[in-house]
């Protein structure tokens, strides 16, 4: 069946610093590739997608990396501050109009 | 704003007792989802509907029923609760082109 999963539980970066959270999916045929962040109280937020066809993309200081030959997927954080203290999630879709799967999540915390 | 709106935040119910859990979106959206989140399982998606009276089962369907008979509104039931199912549930909706889920702040449901 399908999963996706994170190397690492939980994270500590200096604030400042970029961060690089990790993730691996079992699914050849998902079609899209996502990253959500949770803050503590609060339901998921999408963040960033990335297709199959990309293997990088950027937005606002994150930057996704795909590498389809290992199943693996990556989110890099630029710069990292205080707001960006969360658990962090990976998601696959087979499309845009499917199921989402989501992983088990990285916990991101800052130190001062 | 985008809203999706979860019917209470917390609750708490008896063994045995049928549970529904309410969730509504006001951005006419085709999908909507029922998740779980327990601690280092991350999201398990319980149920899927692409539409109005349809819908698919997730990962962990066992012990729930869902409900979609008004495009806005998707409701999880919890035919007999039972403590395993005490747990936090969050519920989702997205369109039909794009991978952005919009979450509702979730249900904290202790089953005694």
């Amino acid at each position: 069946g399908e999963s996706v999963g994170l190397h690492l539980p939980t994270l500590s970066v200096q604030e400042g610093d970029n961060s690089i959270i990790n993730c691996a999916y079992s699914n050849s045929a998902s079609d899209y590739f996502i990253w959500y962040k949770q803050e503590s109280g609060k339901g998921p937020q999408f963040i960033i997608d990335i297709r199959s066809n990309m293997d990088k993309r950027q937005g606002q200081r994150v930057t996704v990396l795909l590498n389809k030959t290992v199943k693996h997927l990556s989110l890099q954080i630029a710069a990292t501050q205080p707001g960006d203290s969360a658990v962090y999630f990976c998601a696959e879709s087979y499309s845009s109009a499917s199921k989402i799967i989501f992983g088990s999540g990285t916990r991101l915390s800052i130190r001062p | 704003d985008v809203k999706v709106t979860q019917s209470s935040r917390y609750l708490v119910k008896r063994t045995g007792e049928k549970v529904f859990l309410e969730c509504v979106q006001d951005m006419d959206h085709e999908n909507m989802f029922w998740y779980r989140q327990d601690p280092g399982l991350g999201l398990r998606l319980i149920y899927f509907s692409y539409d109005v009276k349809m819908k698919e089962k997730g990962d962990i369907p066992e012990g729930y029923s869902v409900s979609r008979e008004k495009k806005e509104r998707f409701s999880l039931i919890l035919e007999s609760a039972s403590t395993n199912q005490t747990s936090m549930y969050l519920c989702a909706s997205r369109g039909p082109t794009n991978t952005e889920a919009f979450f509702g702040q979730g249900t904290r449901l202790t089953v005694v």
